[in-house]
């Protein structure tokens, strides 16, 4: 069974910085690209950032709100993607989701599973 | 940046109803779509991908269609299970981008 379990999350303050991991159970980890979505409270759903497979580069992408302060990497030895925030603002204050992109190439990037989310509370 | 308008943002409707959500891409992102559905508390859960195309387990009552910038999600026979709210997100190009979500409620 497929299973991502986000972890890292909490209260920081704000200019400091937070590392999320994303523990990846029940799929070979090493062939799929990973990616961050994030979810403000009582707001909707924001892309944050994604990795590509080693196969693929490994290469990332990230949204405007957070490119030169939020970093994603993987592990496939420890079938682990995290993301290392860095100079946090109240506005990143949100649950944060790591996802799986899905394998058919013909559809894109869309996200086929979800973890359970981590909340991250920027406040001083 | 291909933005993503849902609508209606919320819609009332009673068990059995045929329900339809609209979202149009303000550039085209030919099938690239997705359709998500969030339960309150809970993290998304994908229902279509390329348009049309009905994730596995997911009920075959919800249906998708579309191309280019217009797409519809389809909830044939909503049922007590379905009352949560549903994202579109373009999947063609980088930024991904979501809709604003339409949250469907109990009439």
């Amino acid at each position: 069974e497929v299973q991502l379990v986000e972890s890292g999350g909490g209260l920081v303050q704000p200019g400091r910085s937070l590392r999320l991991s994303c523990t990846a159970f029940g799929f070979m980890f090493g062939d799929y690209a990973m990616n961050w979505v994030r979810q403000a409270p009582g707001k909707g759903l924001e892309w944050v950032g994604f990795i590509r497979s080693k196969a693929h580069g490994g290469t990332t992408e990230y949204a405007a709100s957070v490119k030169g302060r939020f970093s994603i990497s993987r592990d496939d030895s420890k079938n682990i993607a995290y993301l290392q925030m860095n100079s946090l603002k109240t506005e990143d204050t949100a649950v944060y989701y790591c996802t799986r992109i899905g394998l058919i190439v013909a559809a894109g990037y869309y996200f086929d599973y979800w973890g359970q989310g981590t909340l991250v509370t920027v406040s001083s | 940046d291909s933005q993503m308008t849902q609508s209606p943002s919320s819609v009332s409707a009673s068990v059995g109803d045929r329900v339809t959500i609209t979202c149009r891409a303000s550039q085209g992102v030919s099938s690239w779509l997705a359709w998500y559905q969030q339960k309150l508390g809970k993290a998304p859960k994908l229902l279509i991908y390329a348009a049309s195309s009905l994730q596995s387990g997911v009920p075959s009552r919800f249906s998708g269609s579309g191309s280019g910038t217009d797409f519809t999600l389809t909830i044939s026979s909503l049922q007590p299970e379905d009352f949560a709210t549903y994202y579109c997100q373009q999947a063609n190009s980088f930024p991904l981008t979501f809709g604003q979500g339409t949250k469907v409620e109990i009439k």
